[in-house]
């Protein structure tokens, strides 16, 4: 069964710089959510995506921006990078009006500010 | 606001055990959504059983069980008969409709369990 997508898997970036991360939820699903994990922390829900719109705000800074294309993959946009944003970063992704929903995952990820 | 708290922030349990992690929230939502997820060494954040509020029988998945108390608004994962494979970080999730066909998933800082053999 597919599985949501994340790309890529690891990125090394230096301060300053700019990452965008993609995100392909599984076909049907309509929302998208990006979580923020730090090295041994909780996920730390930053934005969420329902129908292209965005749905929810969580703790996310405002050198990030994100949204949701017409076909349903989102990307996360990571401007003026700092050392602190170093963590792995989670997609989720669900179907918004299915009763019994669940958020799938992908594997994450793994970005690295130098 | 909804939280998730689990107050326990590592535990073992000897291979073949029984070991039961606890997760309480907070909410004032009738309907909703309950769930614990693996978080192995690898990061991957795995499903390991869910939860609808609404329902009164607790959910089992094979030696992973729960034990819901919607008064007490408690979510505790039960683990039988424990294998290695079963160290991971464990965090329990809560996740309300918040409108407009938009759901809220809010994560528990989590349990590291380690199973020894």
């Amino acid at each position: 069964a597919a599985g949501v997508i994340q790309s890529p898997r690891h990125l090394i970036k230096e301060k300053r710089e700019t990452a965008t991360l993609k995100c392909y939820p599984i076909p049907r699903h309509d929302t998208v959510y990006w979580y923020q994990q730090g090295p041994g922390q909780d996920p730390q829900f930053l934005i969420s995506f329902y129908e292209k719109m965005q749905s929810d705000k969580g703790s996310i800074p405002d050198r990030f921006s994100a949204q949701q294309f017409s076909d349903y993959h989102s990307e996360l946009n990571m401007s003026s990078l700092e050392l602190g944003d170093s963590a792995l970063y989670f997609c989720a992704s669900s179907l918004g009006r299915q009763a019994n929903t669940e958020a799938f995952f992908g594997q994450g990820t793994r970005l690295t500010v130098v | 606001a909804q939280t998730v708290t689990q107050s326990q922030p590592e535990m073992s349990v000897q291979e073949a055990e029984t070991v039961t992690l606890s997760c309480t929230y907070d909410t004032s939502e009738s309907n909703y959504y309950l769930f614990w997820y693996k978080q192995p060494p690898s990061r991957q954040m795995i499903l390991v059983i869910r939860q609808e509020a609404y329902k009164q029988q607790n959910a089992t998945e094979n030696r992973f069980s729960v034990n819901f108390q919607k008064a007490a608004k408690s979510f505790s994962l039960k683990i039988s008969d424990s294998q290695l494979g079963d160290t991971a970080m464990y965090f329990c999730a809560f996740m309300v409709y918040s409108g407009a066909g938009s759901y809220q998933l809010t994560f528990g800082k989590g349990t590291k369990l380690s199973v020894i053999p």
